[in-house]
C-alpha cells in the first residue's frame, strides 16, 4: 500500500527565499506524484504532476519538483518566495492510473515572512 | 465553466441533527469524491462514485453518514443524527475517471461544519 510522508508541519522563510517542502512516499509500484495547494478558505488544486518520462516537472507558479527513486522522494521548491506562496501544500501518491487510489499526505503549511 | 460547486459553504448544527452537504461535479467528470478535512486527521476520503455509482465507501466512518448521487450532475452526503466530533471541513471533488484520468482532481471550496 502507498504512503505518503510530508517531514515539517509548517516551514517559514522569508520573502524571496527559497522554497523546500519535503516530501517521501513509499509505493510498491511505480507511483504517481502529485502536489497540491490549499489557499485559505478553499479546495485544493493541482500544483504540478509526475506521471512517467522527465523525473524533474514544473508547475503553476514557479514551483518545481524532482521525482527520485533512489531516494522515494518528490520534493518541492521554488527559488524565490512571494507573499502570496503562502498557503497549505499536499503532497500525494498514485499506484497507477485511477483517482480512487490517491493518499494525501498531512500537509505543510508555508508561512513566508516580509 | 464552473468548478466544483458546494453548499452550504457554513453550517452550525446542534447535536443531533440532520446535515445535508451537497455538491455539483463538474459537467462531464463522471467520478466524484467527498473528502473530510480536519486538524487531527488531515484529508480522508470518505466514499467515491463512478458514473453515479459508489465505488468505495470504506472511509464513511459510521452508519450515521450516508451519500447519493442520483444523477450525474448532484450529489448528497448525509450526516444524521450529527455529533461535536463530525465537525470539519468537507470537500467534493470530481474527475473523469479511470482510464481517462488527467491526475487531476478538481476540488470544491467546502461545506465548514460546526456541531455543537
Amino acid at each position: 500500500a502507498q504512503s505518503v510522508t510530508q517531514l515539517g508541519s509548517h516551514v517559514s522563510v522569508s520573502e524571496g527565499a527559497l522554497v523546500l517542502l519535503r516530501c517521501n512516499y513509499s509505493s510498491s509500484v511505480p507511483p504517481y506524484l502529485f502536489w497540491y495547494v490549499q489557499y485559505p478558505n478553499q479546495g485544493l488544486q493541482l500544483l504540478l504532476k509526475y506521471t512517467t518520462g522527465a523525473t524533474l516537472v514544473k508547475g503553476i507558479n514557479g514551483f518545481e519538483a524532482e521525482f527520485k527513486k533512489s531516494e522515494t522522494s518528490f520534493h518541492l521548491t521554488k527559488p524565490s518566495a512571494h507573499m502570496s506562496d503562502a498557503a497549505e501544500y499536499f503532497c500525494a501518491v498514485s499506484e497507477g492510473i485511477g483517482a480512487n487510489n490517491l493518499f494525501f499526505g498531512t500537509g505543510t503549511r508555508l508561512t513566508v515572512i516580509p | 465553466d464552473a468548478g466544483v460547486i458546494q453548499s452550504p459553504r457554513h453550517e452550525v448544527t446542534e447535536m443531533g441533527q440532520e446535515v445535508t452537504l451537497r455538491c455539483k461535479p463538474i459537467s462531464g467528470h463522471n467520478s466524484l469524491f467527498w473528502y473530510r478535512q480536519t486538524m487531527m486527521r488531515g484529508l480522508e476520503l470518505l466514499i467515491y462514485f463512478n458514473n453515479n455509482v459508489p465505488i468505495d465507501d470504506s472511509g464513511m466512518p459510521e452508519d450515521r453518514f450516508s451519500a447519493k448521487m442520483p444523477n450525474a450532475s448532484f450529489s448528497t452526503l448525509k450526516i444524521q443524527p450529527s455529533e461535536p466530533r463530525d465537525s470539519a471541513v468537507y470537500f467534493c471533488a470530481s474527475t473523469l475517471g479511470a482510464s481517462r484520468w488527467s491526475g487531476e482532481l478538481f476540488f470544491g471550496e467546502g461545506s465548514r461544519l460546526t456541531v455543537l
